[in-house]
């Protein structure tokens, strides 16, 4: 399977862990983003990167959240001290470039209690 | 965060009916993509749309990006059983990387 992959599906933890997510997108895909999605809504962005240059980040991404990319392949995104309101699907997507398509993986679903 | 308007927000069909679903913005985007997501899984792209005024179709898909590239329309025509799922368009703005997504559409098609 060529497509983004994402590990683990699903996460359950309690509140105050931590947490880290992995993302690997299509192999010869620079650009690498990130994505929140709670029930009901349109994800919404969180980071990206080129290469392995964080080039942005949302102000949804508190300080209790960081992202790397440490070769420009694979990411990992990992929530310190999780709450209650972290619980969402964590959503993948790469592209070859600026302005080219975002391909998404299955996301990761964390909850937690 | 920002969010684009889409509508409308859920549609019951029956099967063999087309279906057409819109999303507007304030602002300019340069680039639309329109996405289908099934339950506890990731968005599938379906169109993308990259110049004002395109019409572009994936079988019995089509979506066109509006000339004043604040909106974009999707068709489905023919509706079948498996074209169930959450509709969402995407918008992509001038110097930025991210998307810009709508709340989606909920489609229910009955056999």
């Amino acid at each position: 399977d060529t497509g983004v992959s994402q590990n683990p599906r699903h996460k359950i933890t309690k509140r105050g862990q931590n947490v880290t997510f992995r993302c690997d997108p299509i192999s010869e895909h620079n650009r690498l983003y990130w994505y929140r999605q709670t029930l009901g809504q349109g994800p919404e962005f969180l980071t990206y990167f080129q290469n392995e240059a964080q080039l942005e980040k949302s102000r949804l991404l508190s300080d209790r959240f960081s992202a790397e990319r440490p070769k420009g392949s694979f990411s990992t995104l990992e929530i310190q001290r999780t709450e209650q309101g972290d619980s969402a699907m964590y959503l993948c997507a790469s592209s070859l470039g600026w302005g080219s398509e975002q391909y998404f993986g299955p996301g990761t679903r964390l909850t937690v209690t | 965060g920002q969010q684009l308007n889409q509508s409308p927000q859920s549609m019951f069909i029956q099967e063999g009916e087309d279906v057409s679903m819109n999303c507007t913005s304030s602002s300019i985007f340069n680039t639309w993509l329109w996405y289908k997501q099934d339950p506890g899984e990731g968005p599938v792209l379906l169109i993308a749309l990259y110049k004002a005024g395109e019409l572009t179709s994936n079988g019995r898909l089509t979506a066109q990006f509006g000339i004043t590239r604040k909106d974009s329309f999707l068709n489905i025509s023919a509706s079948i059983p498996s074209d169930v799922g959450i509709y969402f368009c995407a918008g992509q703005m001038g110097s930025q990387g991210n998307l810009i997504f709508g709340k989606g559409t909920k489609l229910s098609v009955k056999p």
